[in-house]
């Protein structure tokens, strides 16, 4: 029982454009939700979060948007640049501070 | 930011033999760490969550025996590959919790047992 899922296993866009990954849950008991970034071989880097008490959150080129009542949440990226080319994870936190991660998405940059 | 130091990043081991994996929160005290698995082009499975001082909650169908955790202090917490076999090969990595909004990775660890 998958309660995150990142439902596109992989994504390519042009620089410049924007990347949108998106994610979906079904624990409504879920209270935030974070994405990392993650390379081959690396642990996962924190790219940003949101609470589950607000819909949007931005820092620079990263914007993540939570719709509740979907149990839905997606990390935009704009404008997008070759070095974003990573794996993105979706993960969700409950309220043992435990993160239960998606599948991941694959994004792929080009010049 | 937090750092999270995790040693070895790779090794290599006979079938048979264990091996142990650090992981140390460097610049902040973590009650809570985690450790996760990671298949080949799959996500980060939660393992364990290891409480300091005391004993770690197993995720369900993971072998406590197999796979001892100890957190003996709030920066260190590790994990022993016991009787490791080919099938152990995998990438591992823990996370501490600092404070309540942020889990902070190790660079993980790439087991592979030969």
């Amino acid at each position: 029982d998958q309660q995150v899922k990142q439902n596109s296993p992989s994504l390519s866009v042009q620089e410049g454009r924007i990347s949108i990954l998106n994610c979906d849950y079904t624990n409504s008991m879920f209270d935030y939700f974070l994405w990392y970034k993650k390379y081959p071989a690396e642990g996962p880097t924190f790219l940003i979060s949101i609470s589950s008490i607000k819909d949007k959150n931005e820092d620079g080129r990263f914007t993540v948007f939570l719709n509740k009542s979907a149990k839905h949440l997606s990390l935009h990226i704009v404008p997008s640049q070759p070095g974003d080319s990573a794996v993105y994870f979706c993960a969700a936190r409950n309220a043992g501070n435990m993160l239960t991660f998606g599948g991941g998405t694959r994004l792929m940059v080009k010049p | 930011g937090a750092v999270v130091s995790q040693h070895p990043s790779r090794v290599i081991c006979k079938s048979g033999t264990s091996v142990k994996i650090e992981c140390r929160s460097l610049d902040f005290q973590a009650t809570t760490m985690f450790w996760y698995r990671q298949f080949p082009k799959k996500s980060l499975m939660l393992m364990a969550t290891s409480n300091e001082g005391s004993k770690a909650t197993y995720e369900q169908g993971v072998e406590k025996d197999k796979f001892l955790i100890n957190h003996a202090s709030l920066t260190l917490s590790t994990l022993t590959v016991t009787s490791a076999h080919p099938e152990d090969s995998s990438f591992y990595i823990c996370s501490a919790v600092a404070g309540a909004t942020e889990a902070f990775f190790g660079q993980g660890t790439r087991l592979t047992v030969v």
